[in-house]
């Protein structure tokens, strides 16, 4: 069965800084990945996927993401975080082929809170 | 272009009632999925639907949760009878295709039974 696991309940950012939020997944073949972000009392907003090609994936507000086979991690990244990032952050996988026990819907993680001081 | 829009926005009921959600899906796409997130937990898929007809729902606790896209647009989710550890918030997605791959979702509905 796919999996993905979120290793880091809440991450810690000062303003200005760089922030990772770490994201690995278990799939039998080719993953579909990717993240989405949930402020408070709203639904969840796609940020980002990877699907084939080049392993860095830019998406919105100024994110990106680099998806590792080898390491099986899809780590979401920002060079410069800012307060307006404070949010929970999913990462979730998919598996197109129906390998990983012949299903083909998303998984998603348990979240990471991010909070990024002023 | 218009959301995901999904009422009520909250609901509080006691145990066995029965309580319905709708969800009407952005214009044009064809794939909707209702997800239950619990508190502390990533969303988990109840059940997906390619127009009117149900790809999977494998976790969907059918001896008390229906769904139906009668028409292949918008959609009901019922819960009946409820159970305490229904309380949740249920989200409405959908996505142009199956192939389509990113979802939009709506705001949710939050449940609590009590």
């Amino acid at each position: 069965a796919q999996s993905v696991a979120q290793p880091e309940d809440q991450v810690n950012v000062a303003e200005g800084n760089p922030l990772t939020v770490k994201c690995t997944y278990s799939v039998s073949g080719n993953p579909y990945l990717f993240w989405y972000v949930q402020y408070p009392n709203r639904g969840l907003q796609f940020l980002l996927k990877y699907i084939t090609g080049d392993n860095l994936v830019k998406g919105s507000y100024g994110f990106e993401a680099e998806f590792n086979k080898s390491q099986t991690s899809f780590h979401l990244k920002k060079p410069s975080a800012l307060v307006s990032d404070s949010a929970l952050y999913f990462c979730a996988v998919r598996d197109p082929q129906g390998l990983s026990g012949g299903s083909y819907i998303p998984t998603f993680g348990r979240g990471t809170s991010l909070i990024v001081h002023p | 272009e218009a959301g995901v829009a999904q009422s009520p926005r909250y609901k509080i009921i006691e145990k066995r009632q029965s309580v319905a959600f709708w969800c009407n899906p952005i214009s044009g796409h064809a794939t909707l999925y209702w997800y239950q997130q619990i508190l502390g937990q990533g969303p988990k898929l109840l059940i997906q639907f390619q127009n009117n007809g149900v790809v999977d729902d494998s976790q969907l606790p059918k001896d008390r949760f229906s769904a139906e896209r009668l028409k292949g647009v918008d959609s009901t989710l019922k819960i009946q009878p409820a159970k305490l550890e229904d309380s949740a918030v249920y989200l409405c997605a959908s996505s142009l295709g199956l192939e389509n791959t990113e979802a939009f979702f709506g705001q949710g509905t939050r449940l609590t039974v009590v």
